[in-house]
């Protein structure tokens, strides 16, 4: 069963640091999610990117974010100076279009530590 | 805009027993989805069951099922013969196209006791 893949699984950085996160999608699908989980909190959403530019985007989402696809596979999110409150679960999550659009596919996440 | 309200932070059942979890939303929309999303400890998101607004009839995946209210826009899960492995947070989440993301309740841990 195709799935999403995130990596790395953890990643720890210094604060002020410039973190990429990485995530292939399933390769059928059209939509492309960020979402974040502070630990004990709810999921968030974050960003959702369509046809090569964001379709929506929260107040969360702010310059020191982007993300990008690089190529026919891979979707990133960057943070560019890390802050110590940006220490979270980051989950990818990728869907068909259309009608399929609310089915979304979660990755297994990347586990986001600032110090 | 749309909100999940999850009331109950933590619930606890007995093996082989049966649980019911709350979720209510707002929303002015009319066509839209509700799901149920499990985190066990791993905290990878796995979907449970999902509903389509537009069905009258409530969705059910095997031990899982939902009492789907629209018009007191009450979405509750309904855990039967409850397992060891059920045991996780679970997450209501709704749907609509118009902003084409998912909002999420702040989740009840559910324990389950031999």
């Amino acid at each position: 069963e195709p799935e999403v893949t995130q990596t790395p699984s953890h990643q720890v950085t210094q604060m002020g640091q410039e973190v990429i996160l990485r995530c292939v999608p399933i390769s059928n699908h059209l939509y492309f999610y960020w979402y974040r989980q502070i630990l004990g909190q709810k999921v968030e959403f974050l960003v959702s990117f369509y046809n090569n530019e964001i379709s929506e985007k929260s107040e969360i989402f702010d310059d020191q974010f982007s993300v990008e696809r690089p190529d026919g596979s891979n979707f990133t999110l960057k943070i560019r100076s890390t802050k110590l409150e940006d220490s979270a679960m980051y989950f990818c999550a990728s869907s068909g279009g259309g009608r399929s659009s609310y089915e979304q596919y979660f990755g297994p996440g990347t586990r986001l530590t600032v110090t | 805009a749309q909100t999940v309200t999850q009331s109950q932070p933590e619930m606890s059942v007995q093996e082989a027993e049966t649980v019911t979890l709350s979720c209510t939303y707002d929303t002015s929309e009319s066509d839209y989805y509700l799901f149920w999303y499990k985190q066990p400890p791993s905290r990878q998101m796995i979907l449970v069951i999902r509903q389509e607004a537009y069905k009258q009839q409530n969705a059910t995946e095997n031990r899982f099922s939902v009492n789907f209210q629209k018009a007191a826009k009450s979405f509750s899960l309904k855990i039967s013969d409850s397992q060891l492995g059920d045991a996780a947070m679970y997450f209501c989440a709704y749907w609509t196209g118009g902003g084409n993301k998912l909002t999420f309740g702040t989740g009840t841990q559910l324990k389950v006791e031999l």
